[in-house]
């Protein structure tokens, strides 16, 4: 099993741009979730999802968007690039009968400029 | 805001020395786990403990649960180099499904 994958590892972006973080697991997990990591911040929930067609916001949701067509895949989208959202970002997933445990993906930093 | 806040932020201990560190959360919560992540890595499932349990261990690992203060502690004992990274709390409250996780103190190992 590859776990949580996402792609890519960097990316640079301008202010303004759009662009689309990749996630995937093959753990058939229900539960997916984005996290972003800033300095002295910890990790922020962006947005989650419990099944295929199903999203929530999380604690900063404002300037991304998500959808669940699939188990496998949640991807992240940044509609309009800007300087805050440079940052780290995680995908999770984990089983909703089990304790939620999380796996993690490896992150993508990204850079807004 | 952040559910959990770590203490200390930060942590320098010598090798094969104990290392303490503690977490604090604000609401009820179904359980907490900590988490390891090292430098440019994704965060590393550790050990979970429920809002039932009160001490929990796993190979070096010690996690104790106080929910009455709201707080849990991770004990990491004869310390290695390679336990060198962050350390987060995470707590999942009751009737919700959102993990939150805490600010992290960062453990430094020395040889």
């Amino acid at each position: 099993n590859a776990g949580v994958t996402q792609t890519p590892k960097f990316q640079v972006l301008k202010t303004g741009q759009s662009m689309t973080l990749q996630c995937a697991q093959d753990m058939n997990h229900e539960y997916m979730s984005w996290y972003r990591q800033d300095p002295g911040m910890g990790l922020r929930l962006i947005h989650y999802s419990v099944g295929a067609g199903i999203t929530d916001q999380g604690e900063v949701p404002n300037g991304y968007n998500v959808s669940r067509s699939t188990t496998e895949d949640f991807p992240l989208r940044l509609l309009s690039a800007a300087p805050s959202q440079t940052s780290v970002y995680f995908c999770a997933s984990t089983n909703r009968q089990g304790t939620y445990e999380q796996y993690f993906g490896p992150g993508t930093r990204l850079t807004v400029t | 805001s952040q559910q959990g806040e770590e203490d200390p932020q930060a942590l320098s201990i010598q090798e094969g020395e104990n290392a303490t560190m503690n977490c604090s959360y604000k609401t009820s919560i179904n359980n907490l786990q900590w988490y390891r992540q090292n430098s440019g890595r994704g965060l590393v499932h550790l050990i979970l403990i429920r809002s039932n349990e009160r001490e929990k261990h796993s190979g070096r690992l010690r996690v104790t649960l106080d929910t009455s203060k709201k707080s849990s502690s991770l004990l990491i004992t004869a310390s290695r180099a390679a336990d060198t990274a962050s350390y987060f709390c995470a707590t999942l409250p009751f009737g919700n499904e959102k993990l939150t996780f805490g600010t992290g103190t960062r453990l430094t190992i020395i040889p």
